[in-house]
C-alpha cells in the first residue's frame, strides 16, 4: 500500500537557524514527489516536483532532496514568513489519477 | 490570471440538510480534482475529472457524495444528507495537464460544518 509518512509533525525554529523536514514514502513506482506550502486558511501551494533518486530543486531559501525512500526539504535561515505547514505528496506511476498526502509538518519560525 | 476559486468559503448545515460545493478551475485546465481535508491532516483524494470525464471516483466516502464537472469546466461536489463526519474542509485543484504529475493550483477550500 502506497504511504507517506512526515516528520517531524511540528518544528519550531529561531529566525536563522537552519534545519530539514523529512518525507518517507513507499510506493510500488514513483512517478513524482511533490512538496507544497499551505498557510492557514488557504490551499496548498506548490513549491517542488522530484522526479529520480539525486535530484535536487532549489527556491531561494528551500532545498528539496530525493532518495529512492525519502526526501527532504531543507531550510536555510529561515524567517518568519516561512512559517507554514509543508505537506509531501506521492504519485504511482501505476496510478496517477491522484496523490497519496502525508500529514504534514508544521512549522513555526520565531523572530 | 485569476486561480481556482470556490463558493462558498463557509457552509453551515443542519444533519440531514444537502450542500452543494462549486469550483471554478482555471481556464483551459484540463484536469480537476476534489479532497477533502481534515483539521491538522493531508489533504485525502476524493475523485478526478479529465475535462468532463470522471476517470476515478475511489475516494468519496460513500455514495451520499457526487461529483459532476458537464461541460469540462467549473465544477459541483454535492453531498447528500450531510453527517457531522463530513465536517472538513473541500479543496478544490485543477492543472493544465493529465494526470497528478503535473503542478496542481488549489483554490482557498470550503470549509462545511454540519451541526
Amino acid at each position: 500500500e502506497d504511504q507517506v509518512t512526515q516528520s517531524p509533525e511540528a518544528l519550531r525554529l529561531q529566525e536563522g537557524e537552519s534545519s530539514s523536514l523529512n518525507c518517507s514514502y513507499t510506493v510500488s513506482g514513483l512517478r513524482g514527489l511533490f512538496w507544497y506550502r499551505q498557510d492557514p486558511g488557504k490551499g496548498p501551494e506548490f513549491l517542488f516536483t522530484l522526479y529520480s533518486a539525486g535530484e535536487e530543486k532549489e527556491k531561494e531559501r528551500l532545498k528539496a532532496t530525493l532518495t529512492k525512500k525519502e526526501s527532504f526539504l531543507h531550510i536555510t535561515a529561515p524567517k518568519p514568513e516561512d512559517s507554514a505547514t509543508y505537506l509531501c505528496a506521492v504519485c504511482n506511476a501505476g496510478n496517477n489519477r491522484k496523490l497519496i498526502w502525508g500529514l504534514g509538518t508544521s512549522l513555526a519560525v520565531n523572530p | 490570471g485569476a486561480g481556482v476559486s470556490q463558493s462558498p468559503r463557509y457552509k453551515v448545515a443542519k444533519r440531514g440538510q444537502d450542500v452543494a460545493l462549486r469550483c471554478d478551475p482555471i481556464s483551459g485546465h484540463v484536469s480537476l480534482f476534489w479532497y477533502q481535508q481534515a483539521l491538522g491532516q493531508g489533504p485525502e483524494f476524493l475523485t478526478y475529472f479529465q475535462n468532463e470525464a470522471q476517470l476515478d471516483k475511489s475516494g468519496l466516502p460513500s455514495d451520499r457524495f457526487f461529483a459532476e464537472r458537464p461541460e469540462g469546466s467549473v465544477s459541483t461536489l454535492k453531498i447528500q444528507r450531510t453527517q457531522q463526519e463530513d465536517s472538513a474542509v473541500y479543496l478544490c485543484a485543477s492543472s493544465f495537464g493529465q494526470g497528478s504529475y503535473n503542478e496542481q493550483f488549489f483554490g482557498p477550500g470550503t470549509r462545511l460544518t454540519v451541526l
